[in-house]
């Protein structure tokens, strides 16, 4: 069984600041992990994955996230948000279906 | 010319009544999703198919049945709406197995009165 925990469900920060939403995953086999962002009204489109390799893994926007095994974790950061950052985020792990965390609330405020 | 798309939009029904939600995608996908994302934007998986075939069927109520007539379609018709079935249902695609993107629908939201 797998299960998905973001550890924040509201993150409000400054424009050009960073930012860092919280990830933690478990499961009993081997897992992709994913960040997809959600812009009002919209579906979602993901961001970046990891499915094996480099821990530290790139995606679109300047996100970045980390893989850390030991701490079956899988934390986004960005290091300077925009106003376009406001969006919902949502951590996912995929070992035979897709689930998704609650979500991070991202505010960026000028 | 838009990847993964539903109709409709948004759907205001009273209780009791039946109603359909379509999907389509245009990216030759062997796989297509419905999830639903209820008011605390919580997401569920509800359905899954690969070329047509029932693959994964969550907890989900029987008045919810899908279908897929090829692979490019995957339809969800709703019987007997109640309150809360109210939510945003999203359809998706994808390929490649378990590392594969998701690629998503822009959402159909319907509102049970």
């Amino acid at each position: 069984a797998q299960s998905v925990t973001q550890l924040d469900s509201q993150v409000p920060v400054f424009e050009e600041a960073p930012v860092e939403l919280r990830c933690n995953y478990s499961s009993s086999v081997s897992v992709y992990l994913f960040w997809y962002v959600q812009y009002p009204n919209q579906g979602l489109q993901l961001l970046l994955k990891y499915l094996s390799g480099s821990t530290l893994v790139k995606g679109i926007n300047g996100f970045e996230a980390e893989f850390n095994k030991s701490q079956t974790s899988f934390h986004l950061r960005k290091p300077s948000v925009h106003i376009s950052d406001t969006a919902e985020y949502f951590c996912a792990v995929n070992d035979y279906k897709l689930s998704f965390g609650a979500g991070t609330t991202v505010t960026v405020r000028a | 010319d838009t990847a993964v798309s539903q109709t409709p939009k948004y759907l205001v029904t009273q209780m009791g009544n039946d109603k359909s939600i379509k999907c389509e995608q245009n990216l030759g996908h062997d796989t297509m999703y419905w999830y639903k994302q209820d008011s605390k934007k919580f997401l569920k998986i509800m359905f899954s198919y690969n070329n047509k075939e029932l693959i994964i069927n969550e907890t989900v109520p029987n008045r919810f049945s899908p279908k897929s007539p090829d692979k490019a379609h995957l339809n969800l018709h709703i019987n007997s709406l109640e309150l809360g079935d109210s939510a945003v249902y999203f359809c998706a695609s994808s390929q490649g197995g378990d590392g594969g993107e998701l690629f998503f629908g822009e959402g159909s939201r319907l509102t049970v009165l």
